[in-house]
């Protein structure tokens, strides 16, 4: 059972033009958010969070927005450049447990 | 800082054979997680260390895995006898020290494995 879901396996969006990044949860307990970034024949790397007491986490380009009733999280970048093409992980965690929850990743392309 | 250490890149054995993944997490973190990546699951934490005890071992998939963390400067993955079916990229991650699971975790570059 995938706790944590990224429906959209594949993007493919023009340079200058905004990135939208959907991640959906099931379990209730989760508390705070993250995305990674990950290259090819590269580990993730973690590009933003967010705590379940915000619903938006601003950092430069990239933001995430947190919808709590609709248990939906998204990432939106905004302009995309080319160096975003990467795979993009969303993750949850809950307070006091270490162990993150990854999705399935949504692979992001940008078009020059 | 050299950052999270993974050794082999790459490893191509048969079904049957033992494989050994090792790892030296970033020294001073005191976290160590083990992933594995695939296309069906993304990323999936088979296990996870604090001060070289593991804590949560339920995502071992069977126990033809096992993983060890005999000082805090480095840990194995151990698959025996490996099946095709454990083809992925194995991640070792390291985060420091605890702030409620708001720790950031670093990754290493993974371990590429195909069992044929």
């Amino acid at each position: 059972d995938q706790q944590v879901k990224q429906n959209s396996p594949s993007l493919s969006v023009q340079e200058g033009r905004i990135s939208i990044l959907n991640c959906d949860y099931t379990n209730s307990m989760f508390d705070y958010f993250l995305w990674y970034k990950k290259y090819p024949a590269e580990g993730p790397t973690f590009l933003i969070s967010i705590s379940s007491i915000k619903d938006k986490n601003e950092d430069g380009r990239f933001t995430v927005f947190l919808n709590k009733s609709a248990k939906h999280l998204s990432l939106h970048i905004v302009p995309s450049q080319p160096g975003d093409s990467a795979v993009y992980f969303c993750a949850a965690t809950h307070f006091g447990n270490e162990k993150l929850t990854f999705g399935t990743g949504t692979r992001l392309t940008i078009i020059p | 800082d050299a950052g999270v250490i993974q050794s082999p890149r790459h490893e191509v054995t048969e079904m049957g054979q033992e494989v050994t993944l090792r790892c030296k997490p970033i020294s001073g973190h005191d976290y160590l997680f083990w992933y594995r990546q695939t296309m069906m699951r993304g990323l999936e934490l088979l296990i996870y260390f604090n001060n070289n005890v593991p804590i949560d071992d339920s995502g071992m998939p069977e126990d033809r895995f096992s993983a060890k963390m005999p000082n805090a400067s480095f840990s194995t993955l151990k698959i025996q006898p490996s099946e095709p079916r454990d083809s992925a990229v194995y991640f070792c991650a390291s985060s420091g020290g605890s702030s409620g699971g708001r720790e950031t975790q670093y990754f290493g570059p993974g371990t590429r494995l195909l069992v044929l």
